[in-house]
């Protein structure tokens, strides 16, 4: 079974300032897809960044990067010159690309960013 | 290219009434997975339909059950609802599945679903 886990309820950071959400899996396959979902107070879900495990690189997405560390089981987003409207629930999610698996993501617990003026 | 639309956004109910929610998938897009999100439990998988076929379900009761109609868009419905399915509930939509893609998940902004 897999398991993403977020170990950040909540976090700070100074506008314009990086930061790091953290994000580590558990998983037997060695094929998964690993997500990045933003959630604003509105309730929809946000989509970010993926990084397939066989990717070689690390992904990035504007001011959105993945840090993935395959044998640490880790996939960390930075998000660069944080802007106010990143105040946000951030969650890693995984998708294991087996057919019967299908579209399923599992979900961490999600971390809550503000981001301070 | 409109996006998923969840309808109704807000909904309050009464414990053993029943409930239906709709989720409208991006055009094209056959695959759609709803999840249950809750402050306690988080984001759960409930089920996915494909095609007009579930083909993957969460750890649910019976009570929760969907459906997909031949344009794609689906419903779920929970039947005598209890005060712990108060909950945010959002549809995702996706291309069809592969294994190599990312098959990014696509979601509505959800219906919230209040029992009393």
């Amino acid at each position: 079974a897999q398991k993403i886990t977020q170990t950040q309820p909540g976090m700070f950071v100074q506008e314009k300032e990086a930061v790091t959400l953290d994000c580590t899996y558990d998983t037997s396959d060695q094929s998964y897809g690993l997500f990045w979902y933003k959630q604003p107070s509105s309730g929809e879900m946000i989509f970010l960044i993926y990084q397939g495990s066989y990717d070689e690189q690390n992904a990035t997405e504007g001011r959105y990067s993945l840090n993935f560390q395959k044998a640490r089981k880790s996939a960390n987003l930075v998000i660069s010159a944080s802007q106010l409207g990143d105040s946000a629930m951030y969650f890693c999610a995984m998708r294991e690309p087996r057919a019967a698996a299908g579209n399923m993501l599992t979900f961490g617990g999600g971390t809550r960013l503000m981001v301070k003026p | 290219k409109a996006g998923v639309t969840q309808t109704p956004r807000y909904l309050i109910k009464t414990r053993g009434q029943q409930v239906t929610l709709s989720c409208s998938p991006i055009s094209g897009h056959r695959s759609v997975s709803w999840y249950q999100q809750t402050p306690g439990q988080g984001l759960q998988f409930l089920f996915e339909y494909f095609s007009e076929t579930q083909r993957n379900k969460g750890n649910f009761p019976g009570r929760f059950s969907g459906r997909q109609f031949s344009n794609s868009r689906s419903e779920m419905n929970v039947s005598t609802l209890e005060l712990g399915d108060s909950a945010l509930y959002l549809c995702a939509s996706s291309l069809e599945f592969s294994r190599a893609a990312a098959t990014e998940a696509f979601f509505g902004q959800g219906t919230r679903l209040t029992v009393v």
